[in-house]
């Protein structure tokens, strides 16, 4: 049983450009949320999918988009990234709408030069 | 606005000694409650949850964790650590009456078990 799967498992990018990340959820698992976590951080929440849609969404500026597919996988996306982005990346998955168990996916690092 | 506090930010011990990792959160509606584990190198894993029912829970390795509802609290213990437990352990938390599955971490307790 597949757990959660992000790729890639690093990336280095400068300052202005834009990076895309992906998910992939636990089997059985239709909600994934992102979490960005900095360095000596917990995570913190920017978003979260169910059925296509962003359902929540955390104190995160509009640079930071995402899509949820019909297979259930997701991407994030961060435009005009600033050193400030630099950061572990997290996926995490769970099922259905409501409050259940959310399982993390080993993280996209992620340093802006 | 939900918040966690975790006060200690690294706690070193030795082998066998007792372990408890203080969490508070603030929040006055109902809670569900998670202690995660970051191992070196490897990803966020749940050590335990709260959901409801007994306020006493028991999750893997050994961990368990205490809600006491009028301290805000969810306290992880272990009785005996052992070197394997080294580690980084975030507590989280989430509104349940707000619908949504967001969960708000603590900034994480580094712990060291010397052998």
């Amino acid at each position: 049983d597949a757990g959660v799967t992000q790729s890639p498992t690093h990336l280095i990018k400068t300052r202005g450009q834009q990076v895309t990340l992906r998910c992939s959820p636990k089997s059985g698992h239709d909600t994934v949320s992102w979490y960005q976590q900095a360095l000596g951080q917990g995570p913190q929440f920017i978003f979260q999918y169910y059925e296509e849609e962003e359902r929540q969404r955390g104190n995160f500026p509009d640079r930071f988009s995402g899509h949820q597919y019909p297979n259930y996988s997701s991407e994030l996306n961060v435009n005009a990234l600033l050193l400030g982005d630099s950061a572990l990346y997290l996926c995490a998955s769970s099922f259905g709408r409501y409050q259940e168990t959310q399982y993390f996916g080993p993280g996209t690092r992620l340093l802006v030069l | 606005a939900q918040s966690v506090s975790q006060h200690n930010h690294h706690v070193i011990l030795s082998e066998a000694a007792s372990l408890e990792l203080g969490c508070n959160y603030s929040y006055g509606g109902t809670v569900n409650l998670f202690w995660y584990v970051q191992y070196p190198g490897q990803h966020l894993q749940l050590l335990l949850k709260y959901f409801s029912g007994d306020p006493l829970v028991k999750g893997i390795k050994g961990f368990e964790a205490e809600f006491i509802k009028s301290k805000f609290s969810f306290n992880l213990r272990k009785p005996s650590v052992q070197w394997s437990d080294t580690a980084e352990y975030f507590c989280a938390v989430n509104a349940v009456d707000t619908g949504f599955q967001k969960l708000v971490f603590g900034t994480g307790t580094r712990l060291l078990v010397s052998p």
